[in-house]
């Protein structure tokens, strides 16, 4: 696999579900991102992680609970979400934030039905 | 972050060049434009970046003005596969994007 992986592709849950997202980047990258696109609405940034460190949580709800257990992986946790959190949730990769020149790399997203 | 205006949509016909504008004002003297582009329900995908001077690879050209306030990106012969909305980014380290320019390349 090369690139930025995200497994499911799609995900359909109940409100009382718990799910998980899983990212994955076979760059050797040292940051990763979350990023939530709803329906006809620009990406908002919801976390990044630098060398497995947060830092930053763009006012995201508790709800969502991410997870970097090292630089390759990213988790995003899913817990008692409402269907306004239904929308296409991107992951991506970067290789030093703290860089000016910091290019991205996506994944291809995991669409998120919440019923 | 400097903020970034953009056209909502834009057309283009097959095989000839689109140009999608970007005007970023307040931009600062640290701060790179990157252009990134998104096909319908998949990730962006990155095209280009710069800092003052133009630049241009195999995907497409960016035209920064001298000033840095607005920028030009051009893809020299549009396909129907460029259909897609194109993002124009201003930053320092964070990505912050807006609602892009879709564009529509029809035959």
């Amino acid at each position: 696999e090369t690139g930025v992986t995200q497994t499911p592709r799609h995900l359909v849950m109940g409100m009382t579900n718990k799910k998980s997202l899983k990212c994955e980047q076979h760059l050797g990258h040292n940051a990763m991102y979350w990023y939530k696109q709803s329906a006809k609405k620009p990406l908002e940034l919801m976390f990044v992680y630098n060398f497995k460190e947060q830092t930053e949580n763009n006012s995201v709800p508790s709800r969502f609970s991410p997870e970097c257990p090292n630089s390759s992986h990213l988790f995003l946790h899913l817990h008692t979400l409402q269907p306004e959190d239904s929308a296409l949730y991107l992951c991506a990769s970067s290789q030093d934030p703290g860089k000016h020149y910091n290019e991205q790399f996506f994944g291809p997203g995991t669409r998120l039905t919440v019923l | 972050d400097a903020k970034t205006t953009q056209p909502t949509s834009m057309d283009c016909a097959e095989g000839r060049a689109a140009n999608l504008p970007c005007n970023h004002s307040t931009i600062s003297g640290n701060e790179y434009v990157y252009w990134y582009r998104q096909i319908h329900s998949q990730g962006p995908q990155y095209i280009i970046h710069g800092l003052k001077n133009n630049e241009t690879n195999e995907m497409a050209s960016l035209i920064i003005t001298e000033d840095r306030k607005s920028s030009t990106l051009i893809l020299p012969h549009a396909t129907l596969r460029d259909t897609a909305v194109y993002y124009c980014i201003v930053r320092v380290w964070d990505m912050r994007f807006g609602a892009g320019t879709r564009l529509t390349v029809k035959p």
